[in-house]
């Protein structure tokens, strides 16, 4: 069974800019969750999506939003990058439902400069 | 918010055992997780526990929780340069979130 996607890995954008960051679940997950690692702040929770609804969301301004399509992929999206949103995203599926083991993606590195 | 909380180095010789300890806050906590990171590579799900066990096994991995004094340890027996690597400590809260540890840089040498 294919393990979870990212795309793309490694991204550099300009600040004032935005990005698309895109994750394919485990086939079958229903459950998708984002992460954001970085050295200061280590792993922080941005927000889970289950059957295409946003169920819990982080402590992240609005410049951060998600959504997650009816295949279960899930998107996420930073308008107006700042320098301190240079990290690594990523992105963790479960079945959802009362499972909770969460499998995570390799990440996608994005450099803002 | 709740804390989680783990030493942030451990130097290991090669075919001893490696002991990661973690503290945790979160009294309502139902899973506790072991994630292990290696460079430039996402999070890999090592075993988690649920709330009511004291102790899981799975292969050289044992991970023991005394949920009184909301401690959890994960030991590595056997351990080999391919564990070295970052662990991470993590607990589901509430709302069905992970809250992970800060990490605990593993090096084992030969």
């Amino acid at each position: 069974k294919a393990g979870v996607t990212q795309t793309p890995r490694y991204l550099i954008k300009t600040r004032g800019q935005q990005v698309t960051l895109s994750c394919s679940p485990i086939s079958g997950h229903r459950s998708v969750s984002w992460y954001q690692q970085t050295p200061g702040q280590g792993l922080q929770f941005l927000f889970e999506y289950f059957s295409e609804t946003q169920r819990n969301k982080g402590n992240f301004p609005g410049r951060f939003s998600g959504r997650q399509f009816s295949n279960s992929r899930s998107e996420m999206n930073v308008s107006t990058l700042e320098l301190g949103d240079s990290a690594l995203y990523l992105c963790a599926s479960s079945l959802g439902g009362g499972h909770y083991e969460q499998y995570f993606g390799p990440g996608t590195r994005l450099t803002v400069t | 918010g709740e804390d989680v909380e783990q030493s942030l180095f451990l130097s290991v010789r090669e075919g001893d055992s490696s002991v990661i300890n973690c503290t945790y806050t979160d009294s309502s906590s139902t899973y506790l997780y072991w994630y292990k990171q290696e460079p430039g590579a996402g999070l890999q799900l090592l075993t988690y526990i649920f709330s009511n066990m004291d102790m899981k096994q799975d292969q050289r991995l044992t991970v023991l929780l005394n949920k009184k004094d909301k401690h959890l340890s994960l030991r590595i027996a056997d351990t080999q340069t391919g564990d070295s690597a970052i662990y991470f400590c993590a607990d589901l809260d509430s709302w069905g979130k992970l809250q992970f540890g800060a990490g605990t840089q593993v090096v084992v040498t030969p």
